[in-house]
């Protein structure tokens, strides 16, 4: 158990709705990772926030999502209008500073768009 | 960017016999390096890390060197177990050109049999 959780597991949605995903990392890591994993493929990065503030997003960020670490602890990621493209593994990693980045994962959340 | 080529999978291998998955890598500078493992409904777990040129990192028999000339950190292991079977990731992160996220391969599943 890495201890980084993620809320829910499982998503099934309608294409067009609204989709909150919501990541609690290790306690004492102040990095945290947004990535997507689609299948037989390996995660792609989206987003990472180091406390608070959102220091680099992917160009896979559209602007139908959007990712927020309000007081530097937990994280949530939103996507707006889903499309059936958007069906993925989300997942979420967390991180220490001068760790040698090692990220520990979480169990991640399946999205699915029908 | 930064990209990662990983060997095509997938690779099925008898129990006790000698694994080599090949994973090499394009990045400015000099990256640290990690494979990372994802076992069956499991989430990503971190396997083992380099973090410069001529380390060899090294967990539950795995070994992987880091080979800066080749640009190369290339998995082993000397006795594969029926446990083993998993898909591996190799992903360098390349925090001294100011990036903090990992660049994952597509994934080699490994299926070893009894």
């Amino acid at each position: 158990d890495t201890g980084v959780s993620q809320d829910p597991r499982h998503k099934i949605t309608k294409r067009g709705q609204n989709v909150t995903f919501r990541c609690d990392p290790i306690s004492e890591h102040n990095r945290l990772y947004w990535y997507r994993q689609t299948l037989g493929q390996g995660p792609e990065f989206l987003t990472y926030f180091q406390n608070e503030a959102q220091l680099e997003k992917s160009r896979l960020l559209s602007d139908r999502f959007s990712a927020e670490r309000p007081k530097g602890s937990f994280s949530t990621l939103e996507i707006q209008r889903t499309e059936q493209g958007d069906s993925a593994m989300y997942l979420c990693a967390s991180s220490r500073v001068l760790a040698d980045n090692e990220q520990f994962f979480g169990p991640g959340t399946r999205l699915t768009v029908l | 960017g930064d990209s990662v080529t990983q060997m095509e999978g997938p690779v099925t291998l008898s129990e006790e016999a000698f694994l080599t998955i090949n994973c090499t890598y394009t990045a400015t500078g000099y990256p640290s390096l990690f494979w990372y493992v994802q076992y069956p409904g499991e989430g990503l777990q971190l396997l083992l890390k380099a973090t410069k040129a001529d380390d060899k990192g090294s967990n539950k028999g795995f070994e992987a060197t880091y080979r800066k000339e080749t640009t190369s950190f290339h998995l082993e292991k000397g006795s594969v177990q029926v446990s083993d079977s998993a898909v591996y990731f190799c992903a360098p992160i390349n925090s001294g050109a100011g990036s903090y996220q990992l660049t994952f391969g597509k994934g080699t599943k490994l299926s070893v049999i009894p």
